[in-house]
């Protein structure tokens, strides 16, 4: 079974820094799909991010990138220039390409943007 | 541009009752789910729904029930609450495979307490 971890519970940035959260995963299976989804305070889930695992070229949207390590199994989230907007707490997920249609969460980290 | 939309938002129960917590999204999305979240847990799938007709059991099913009543809404429902089941639910959904054309588009959650 595939399993999503994320070490960092909490983790905290000063506005216009970059941070960087980890996520690493484990699969037995060679093609995937990796996600951050960021949930403000208003509990709304959204998508910061997505990679394919096929795909050796790292994600990148605005100020958001990715550093996929597909060896080390890692999954890391750079935020640069940070904004007190980024505070959320952000989740790492993976999706496998069979037809099970599961997304799997690791259990998130909290970021805090300090101005 | 409602996306999906859940109701109640907060609920609170005694043990034993039934509730039914709806969903609807209006973008014409296939697959539809329904996600707990709990500190320290991440998001669990409980159930999910692949197409209107079908459904199937996530990671965490007992003590829940589902309904895929058309394609623009999934229910859940809770016949006999407990205590264990105090959650944040989230109901998801998706065009559906393949993911990378498909990211979760998430409702705004429903707080459940059961006293």
């Amino acid at each position: 079974a595939q399993t999503v971890t994320q070490s960092q519970p909490e983790m905290s940035v000063q506005e216009a820094e970059t941070v960087t959260l980890s996520c690493t995963y484990d699969t037995s299976e060679s093609d995937y799909y990796l996600f951050w989804y960021k949930q403000p305070p208003s509990r709304q889930m959204i998508l910061v991010i997505r990679q394919e695992a096929y795909k050796q070229q790292n994600a990148t949207e605005n100020r958001f990138s990715v550093n996929f390590q597909k060896a080390a199994k890692s999954f890391s989230l750079k935020i640069s220039d940070s904004q007190l907007g980024d505070a959320a707490m952000y989740f790492c997920a993976y999706s496998s390409l069979g037809d099970t249609d599961k997304l799997i969460f690791g259990t998130g980290t909290r970021l805090q943007v300090f101005p | 541009n409602a996306g999906v939309t859940q109701t109640p938002k907060f609920q609170v129960l005694k043990t034993g009752q039934s509730m039914t917590l709806q969903c609807a999204q209006d973008m014409n999305h296939n697959s539809m789910y329904w996600y707990r979240q709990d500190p320290g847990m991440g998001l669990r799938l409980i159930y999910y729904s692949a197409s209107e007709g079908t459904t199937d059991k996530g990671e965490v099913p007992n003590g829940y029930n589902v309904s895929r009543l058309n394609k623009r809404e999934f229910s859940l429902r809770l016949e006999s609450a407990a205590p264990s089941q105090t959650s944040v639910y989230f109901c998801a959904s998706s065009e559906g495979a393949p993911r990378r054309k498909s990211p979760l588009h998430f409702g705004n959650g429903t707080r459940l307490t059961v006293t």
